[in-house]
């Protein structure tokens, strides 16, 4: 089946650094990635929608200078998340939408980045 | 615009019992419709989806779940809980856009 990674699975910095998680589709490609943030017994919120090539495509409320997105190959995207603080602290999963599959909208999900922000 | 609602942020069943989850959307175009699990600190796998072929879809584990259009309804059933069953599900909507719009989710607890 299709796998999706992200890395690292866990990260602790302190307030004002920068955290960079990858998100890689390893068995098919993705011209289509997206970004979610889900809080302790919430549910997932979609924050950005990845396209390989250009710009995100943020939904509202998401501050784009705050968290960057990249996504420079078919199989890759990046989340920067620019001088973090507490708040920012959160569980974030990529998925990857099978360019295969566009029919049945399919999408892999990651295994989550917990980020906690001292 | 798409939504989703699940009804039950937590359930309980016995192990053997029915599992039903329910799951409300409301959306302007037809949609698809997927149901997540997710365990702790893990992504979410995906169970099964409908899009637009047979109203009655089988996914993994022996889930399924039932798409009625007249109820805008999309319910998760499983004959007999398993232990293993205990986690977090999701129900989701898209347009088939890409954008999924999940549900608050419902916590499915089984006891022995």
């Amino acid at each position: 089946g299709a796998v999706v990674s992200q890395h690292p699975s866990w990260v602790i910095c302190k307030s004002g650094t920068s955290v960079k998680i990858e998100c890689r589709s390893l068995d098919f490609q993705a011209t289509t990635m997206f970004w979610y943030r889900q809080f302790p017994k919430q549910s997932l919120m979609l924050m950005a929608t990845s396209n390989e090539g250009s710009k995100a495509t943020y939904e509202q409320g998401v501050e784009k200078d705050k968290f960057l997105i990249n996504h420079a190959s078919l199989t890759l995207s990046t989340l920067t998340v620019t001088s973090a603080h507490p708040e920012d602290s959160s569980f974030y999963i990529c998925s990857a939408r099978d360019i295969a599959k566009l029919g049945t909208d399919t999408q892999y999900f990651g295994p989550g980045t917990r980020l906690t922000v001292l | 615009a798409q939504s989703v609602t699940q009804l039950g942020s937590h359930v309980s069943v016995s192990e053997g019992a029915l599992v039903l989850l329910r799951c409300n959307y409301s959306s302007s175009v037809p949609p698809y419709l997927f149901w997540y699990v997710q365990y702790p600190n893990q992504g979410l796998q995906l169970l099964l989806k409908y899009t637009s072929a047979a109203t009655l879809v089988k996914g993994i584990n022996g889930f399924e779940a039932e798409f009625k259009k007249s109820e805008t309804s999309f319910h998760l059933t499983k004959p007999s809980a398993h232990m293993s069953d205990a986690a977090e599900y999701f129900c989701a909507v898209s347009d088939g856009g890409g954008k999924l719009i999940f549900g608050q989710g419902t916590e499915l607890s089984v006891k022995p």
